[in-house]
C-alpha cells in the first residue's frame, strides 16, 4: 500500500538553527512527494514538490530531495526563523491517478523560539 | 471567496445525532476533495469530488457517511448518528483544472466536530 512515515514532533528551535524533519514512504510505482504546511490558524498550503527520483524542490529557503534508494523526501531548511512555526506535512501522490488524492503523514510540529 | 471556506469552524453534538458540514471552495476549482485528520493521525483521505459526481468515495468508513455537491460548487459531508470516534477535523480541499493531477490542493481551515 501507500503510506508516508514522518518524524514525529514536536519539535523545537532556536532562530537560526538547522532544521531537519525526516519523511520516508512506501509506494508502487514512483509517486510524486510533497511538503505542505499549516500555519497558524490558516489551511494547509503547498510547500514544495518532487515528481521524480533526484529531483529537488524548494521554496521560501526549505528544501527537499527525493531519494528513490531510501525511499526519503527529508525537509530541510539552513536557518529557521520565528515565522517558520507550523506543522509540517509529508505527502505521496500515487503517479498514475488521474486525481489529486494525497496520502500525508501526521504532521510534526515546529516551534522556532527567537 | 478568495479561499476555501467551511463552515461550522466548530461543531459540539451528542451521540446518535446527525451533523452536515460544508465546504465552500475557490471558484472555478472543478476537484473537491475531503479529508480527516484524528488525533495523532495523518491526514485520512474521505472522498473526491469531480464536478458533480464522486470517482472515488473509497475513503468513507462507514455507510452513516455521505457526500455531496451541486452546483460543482458547494460540497456537504453529512455524518449520520453521530459515534464518538468521528470526532476529528474534516477538511475540505479543492483543485484547480490547471492543477489537475499536480498534487497542489487548496484546504480550508477545517471543521472540528466533537461528539460527546
Amino acid at each position: 500500500g501507500n503510506s508516508v512515515t514522518q518524524m514525529e514532533g514536536p519539535v523545537t528551535l532556536s532562530e537560526e538553527a538547522f532544521l531537519t524533519i525526516n519523511c520516508t514512504y512506501t509506494a508502487t510505482g514512483y509517486p510524486s512527494l510533497f511538503w505542505y504546511v499549516q500555519y497558524p490558524g490558516e489551511g494547509l498550503q503547498l510547500l514544495l514538490k518532487a515528481t521524480k527520483a533526484d529531483d529537488k524542490g524548494s521554496n521560501k529557503g526549505f528544501e527537499a530531495t527525493y531519494r528513490k534508494e531510501t525511499t526519503s523526501f527529508h525537509l530541510e531548511k539552513g536557518s529557521v526563523q520565528v515565522s517558520d512555526s507550523a506543522v509540517y506535512f509529508c505527502a505521496l501522490k500515487k503517479r498514475q491517478t488521474g486525481a489529486n488524492n494525497l496520502f500525508f503523514g501526521t504532521g510534526t510540529r515546529l516551534t522556532v523560539i527567537p | 471567496g478568495a479561499g476555501v471556506s467551511q463552515s461550522p469552524s466548530n461543531k459540539v453534538t451528542e451521540k446518535g445525532k446527525d451533523v452536515e458540514l460544508r465546504c465552500d471552495p475557490i471558484s472555478g476549482h472543478t476537484a473537491l476533495y475531503w479529508y480527516r485528520q484524528s488525533l495523532g493521525q495523518g491526514l485520512e483521505f474521505l472522498i473526491y469530488f469531480q464536478g458533480n459526481s464522486a470517482p472515488d468515495k473509497s475513503g468513507l468508513p462507514s455507510d452513516r457517511f455521505s457526500a455531496e455537491r451541486t452546483g460543482g460548487s458547494v460540497s456537504t459531508l453529512t455524518i449520520q448518528r453521530t459515534q464518538q470516534e468521528d470526532s476529528a477535523v474534516y477538511l475540505c480541499a479543492s483543485s484547480a483544472p490547471t492543477g489537475a493531477n499536480t498534487g497542489e490542493l487548496f484546504f480550508g481551515e477545517g471543521s472540528r466536530l466533537t461528539v460527546l
